[in-house]
This record gives C-alpha cells, sequence and structure tokens, in this order.
C-alpha cells in the first residue's frame, strides 16, 4: 500500500515559469518530509525537506508547503531552468521510525 | 572526498545465479539502506541496517539478502530466488540525527538474462 503518492508522473514547464509537484501522503504518524531530484541512471540526491512544525521552507528557488490537515505538500521551483529537469521524488517519515517511504516521482521537463 | 560507492555500475548475469551487489561508504554513518527501483514504482526498500551486525528487512526483501559485518560496508546479495531481479538498485546512508537525511550512492543497474 503506497503511503506516499505523487500523482503526476510528468510535468513540463515553460523555463521561466513556476513548476509545481505534488504529493499525498496516508500515514499521519509522518512528521519529516523530504524532497529529492533524480537524473537517470544517478542517485538522488537531497533538495529540500520540511518539519511538521512548519507550513513552508524555503531555500533560494526552492520552496516546499506543508498542508498537514490535507496530508499534501508540495514543491514550488520558481523561475524554472532547464537544468532542474529530472524526476522528483518526495519522501516521508516518522520520528518513531528509521525507514523513508518514497513516492513514486514526477518527471520535470523544462523547456527552453 | 566523502560519499557513497556502488560497484559495479552495470551488471549482467544468468538466470539462476547468486549476485552480490557492493555498497561502501566513508561518511562514517551508522545507518545503511538498499532500494530497488523500477518504472513507475518509485523506490521500494529492501533491507536496512542501523548498526554492524544487525539488519532488518524491508517492504520487499524476499529473494535477497544482506550482510553488515564492517560500518562501512553493506552488500547485498541478489539470489536465484528473487523472482525479477533486473532493476536499478541504489544504495543509501544516514547520519544519526533523527532529521538527517539519506545520502545516495549512484546505483548498479542489474540484468539477468
Amino acid at each position: 500500500d503506497q503511503q506516499v503518492k505523487q500523482n503526476s508522473p510528468s510535468l513540463s514547464v515553460q523555463e521561466g515559469r513556476i513548476s509545481i509537484l505534488n504529493c499525498d501522503y496516508t500515514n499521519s504518524m509522518f512528521d519529516y518530509f523530504l524532497w529529492y531530484k533524480k537524473y537517470p541512471a544517478e542517485g538522488p540526491t537531497f533538495l529540500i525537506s520540511i518539519s511538521s512544525i512548519k507550513d513552508k521552507n524555503e531555500d533560494g528557488r526552492f520552496t516546499v508547503f506543508l498542508n498537514k490537515s490535507a496530508k499534501h505538500l508540495s514543491l514550488h521551483i520558481v523561475p524554472s531552468q532547464p537544468g532542474d529537469s529530472a524526476v522528483y521524488f518526495c519522501a516521508a517519515s516518522s520520528n518513531t521510525g528509521n525507514q523513508f517511504y518514497f513516492g513514486t516521482g514526477t518527471s520535470l521537463t523544462v523547456i527552453p | 572526498d566523502g560519499g557513497i560507492t556502488q560497484s559495479p555500475k552495470y551488471l549482467f548475469r544468468k538466470e539462476g545465479q547468486n549476485v552480490t551487489l557492493s555498497c561502501e561508504q566513508n561518511l562514517n554513518h551508522d545507518a545503511m539502506y538498499w532500494y530497488r527501483q523500477d518504472p513507475g514504482q518509485g523506490l521500494r526498500l529492501i533491507y536496512y541496517s542501523q548498526i554492524v551486525n544487525d539488519f532488518q528487512k524491508g517492504d520487499i526483501a524476499e529473494g535477497y539478502s544482506v550482510s553488515r559485518e564492517k560500518k562501512e560496508s553493506f552488500p547485498l546479495t541478489v539470489t536465484s530466488a528473487q523472482k525479477n531481479p533486473t532493476a536499478f538498485y541504489l544504495c543509501a546512508s544516514r547520519g544519526q540525527g533523527a532529521r538527517d537525511e539519506q545520502f545516495f550512492g549512484p546505483g548498479t543497474r542489474l540484468t539477468v538474462l
């Protein structure tokens, strides 16, 4: 049973515009959320995270929003750049466990 | 240069053969993980280890085995019992902090012919 879901397999955005990637989760025990970026045939690299005590975390062009009541988080990239083209995974964990649960990923293409 | 190495990058094996994938880290991390990635299925946890000589099954452990004899090393053996072994395998490690992220290796693409 998928506890972390990314319902959009792919997304295309024009360079300079905003990219919004969405993620939903079902386990109310999750209290820490991360976004990873992955290029083909490489390992994922950590992008940004957010704790459940916050509803927003910003790092440069990347902002993650958390809506706990809706069990939903989103990653905003603005402005989008061609180098942002990659697969983005969201992940979640709880402070009682040592596992991270990953979504299925969203493939972002930024069109020059 | 701290990081995680996985070798080889590509691996081919005949059906029915066991194969061992290497994962080494010099980040001094206690926890290490093995994931499998298949198209459209994200990352699924195979095994993880929080300390030397101890490991736990993940969601899809059947047909796999691991060992953790050294802190730096966490090899994964794909046995002949694994029904669909062809996949991209990722190793990760993590520090002790409750909010530490995982660091991933470059992955090994295993193809069973």
